[in-house]
């Protein structure tokens, strides 16, 4: 099956600066790449998804790149704040109703 | 609102008596799943039913079952806890096809004693 690893499992950056999260897959036959955040306490939020189509995708401050042939994609959060502190997890799929997910980055904000 | 309501939020068991967590979502999706959340190890699928009688394991589906009776329920049922299965427990719904992304319940943190 398969199986997507993350790093760094923490990460700890000032406000204002930029935060990098990379994950791999393994299977090539995965086409869907979402990023969920989870604060503490609270249920995982989907932030930003990707495409195999596509190559990168931003939304404001966040931009997620995705590079087929190395099997890796990458969440990109620029000028962070306190409210980004929380666990973000990276997950891939090939088929919609099954997700498998990253371990986790803790991403601590500090002011 | 759309939302997946999960039941109950917090339980406390001991060891062997059968219990249910229940999830029930009301955007009328086809897809849910269950996972487990474990310090260090992320988000692990137990089992997802992609349409009402048909489920299928996920990555660590022993000592769980569900059923899929109603499209809008989906609960998760434990014949027989132990304390490894202690761990905070998410339902998930997704419309699939041009929809994947996932709603979550609130959570079901359980500890088997």
């Amino acid at each position: 099956g398969e199986n997507v690893e993350q790093h760094p499992s923490t990460l700890s950056v000032q406000e204002g600066d930029s935060a990098v999260i990379k994950c791999t897959y393994s299977d090539s036959a995965s086409n869907y790449f979402p990023w969920y955040k989870q604060e503490l306490g609270k249920r995982p939020q989907l932030i930003i998804d990707i495409r195999s189509n596509v190559g990168e995708k931003k939304d404001q401050r966040i931009a997620v790149t995705l590079n087929k042939t190395a099997k890796h994609f990458s969440l990109h959060i620029t000028e962070t704040q306190p409210e980004d502190s929380a666990v973000y997890f990276c997950a891939a799929s090939k088929r919609y109703s099954t997700l498998t997910f990253g371990k986790g980055t803790m991403l601590l904000v500090s002011p | 609102e759309a939302q997946v309501t999960q039941n109950p939020r917090y339980l406390i068991t001991v060891t062997g008596k059968k219990l249910t967590v229940t999830c029930s979502q009301n955007m009328n999706h086809e897809y849910m799943s269950w996972y487990r959340q474990d310090p260090g190890l992320g988000l692990r699928q137990i089992y997802y039913s992609m349409n009402v009688e048909v489920t299928d394991k996920g990555d660590v589906p022993e000592g769980y079952k569900v059923s899929r009776k109603e499209k809008r329920n989906f609960p998760l049922i434990l014949e027989s806890p132990s304390p490894n299965q202690t761990s905070l427990y998410f339902c998930a719904s997704t419309g699939g096809a041009t929809n994947e992304k996932l709603f979550f319940g609130s959570g079901t943190q359980l500890s088997v004693l």
